[in-house]
């Protein structure tokens, strides 16, 4: 059983369309993190989010974690081809020392 | 530019050869860890170093093992490895092993033949 439901696995859109991401979890995480990672290179830390209901944007990406901290969205508006990569989220349970990955999202944007 | 370094880069072998991957952090963090990628996959955790002690053993087989000789290096010996152990080695590493946030090196390309 996953933890950490990530979808969908995978998208490819048109540049300038705009796309959102999910990750859900039975599951209460302490926190969420989202990476980023390019073929061939390690995945990077986009953001964390750790209270309930909040919302962070970086840029055209716009994150939110869901009241229950069991759920977050990642939304992307005007999506560029620079976006292209895998897209995983990460939880992180209080006391376990370690973090959930989900199964990623590979989102391939075309010019 | 990526804080964790990782060599190398790239690396084949031979079933019977033995072989290490380095790892290398400098941002003071205190917990430390390997994982291994497929291809289009989520990261799979193998190992984690809490204060330089291992705290996680994910039932890695023990033709891998972890060393971490200080709270900067983190080493992965690699001895009679099969083919289906090809694969990226991510290093990664965090503040201490209960904030969640992860900073990844590059990755070692394995192949082995």
């Amino acid at each position: 059983t996953q933890l950490l439901e990530q979808s969908p696995q995978f998208l490819s859109i048109q540049e300038g369309e705009n796309l959102t991401v999910y990750c859900n979890s039975s599951s209460v995480f302490s926190s969420l993190q989202w990476y980023r990672q390019e073929p061939g290179e390690g995945p990077v830390l986009l953001v964390t989010v750790v209270t309930g209901g909040e919302v962070k944007k970086l840029k055209r990406l716009t994150f939110q974690f869901g009241d229950a901290r069991k759920d977050s969205s990642l939304h992307i508006t005007a999506a560029q081809p620079g976006d292209t990569g895998l897209y995983l989220c990460a939880g992180a349970l209080a006391n376990a020392g370690k973090s959930t990955f989900g199964d990623g999202t590979t989102l391939t944007v075309k010019p | 530019d990526t804080e964790v370094t990782q060599t190398p880069k790239h690396l084949v072998m031979g079933m019977t050869n033995k072989k290490s991957l380095k790892c290398e952090q400098h941002m003071g963090h205190r917990a430390m860890y390997w994982y291994k990628q497929k291809a289009k996959k989520p990261p799979e955790l193998m190992f984690v170093y809490s204060y330089e002690k291992l705290s996680i053993n994910e039932s890695v087989p023990s033709r891998f093992s972890p060393e971490c000789p200080n709270s900067s290096l983190l080493n992965l010996h690699l001895h009679a490895l099969q083919p289906e152990d090809s694969a990226l080695y991510l290093c990664a590493s965090s503040q201490d092993g209960w904030t969640g946030e992860l900073f990844f090196g590059e990755g070692s390309r394995l192949t082995v033949l």
